[in-house]
């Protein structure tokens, strides 16, 4: 059983670049969710994928942009890329059951912006 | 605002003796707690989950929670070097904590 991949692993860019960032979720799971996660810091939720849709947000700006397939994978884009987008970019995937989420974190995708 | 906070430590412990990890969260309406385990350098690796008032083991972890106290912890016993990693608090999966770090030492 698969769990949930990311690609790529590592990334550099220079500022005012856009990025895309993918995920794949664990087999049978249809949510995805998009975290930061800087240096010494706890993960900070971007926002979540259900049916296609964003169906919750995080303080993050516009500039933060996702996308659900049909297949329940996703992808993250970023824009005009600011140095203090450098960090580690996590996705986890979930099935919600019984009212209960439990989520799952692929490997992750360090972004490092120049 | 949903805040989760936790002590960051670094938390040392001999090998083989209880860790303790704690987090107090402040939404009331939470219903469902988790602790992570991550690995420098690598992603949040799930240890526990919890949704109901008390304890809940699964091998050497237990984990608490008083939701009228707005806490939950988590207990490592026979602590091992293995065990040194950064743990993270969750709540209704969406809020982390800035997570504690817990160094075991041989």
């Amino acid at each position: 059983d698969a769990g949930v991949t990311q690609s790529p692993t590592h990334l550099i860019k220079t500022r005012g670049q856009q990025v895309t960032l993918r995920c794949s979720p664990k087999s049978g799971h249809d949510t995805v969710s998009w975290y930061q996660q800087a240096l010494g810091q706890g993960p900070q939720f971007i926002f979540q994928y259900y049916e296609e849709e964003e169906r919750q947000r995080g303080n993050f700006p516009d500039r933060f942009s996702g996308h659900q397939f049909p297949n329940y994978s996703s992808e993250l884009n970023v824009n005009a890329l600011l140095l203090g987008d450098s960090a580690l970019y996590l996705c986890a995937s979930s099935l919600v059951v019984w009212g209960q989420e439990t989520q799952y974190f692929g490997p992750g995708t360090r972004l490092l912006v120049l | 605002q949903k805040e989760v906070e936790q002590n960051s430590g670094p938390l040392s412990v001999p090998e083989g003796a209880i860790a303790s990890l704690n987090c107090t969260y402040s939404d009331r309406g939470s219903q469902s707690f988790f602790w992570y385990r991550q690995y420098s350098g690598k992603s949040p690796e799930l240890i526990m989950s919890i949704y109901s008032n008390g304890d809940k083991e699964d091998g050497r972890f237990t984990a608490q929670l008083n939701k009228a106290s707005q806490y939950v912890s988590l207990l490592i016993r026979d602590s091992q070097p293995s065990d040194s990693a950064t743990y993270l608090c969750a709540v209704s999966p969406l809020v982390f904590g800035k997570g504690t770090r817990l160094s075991v030492i041989a």
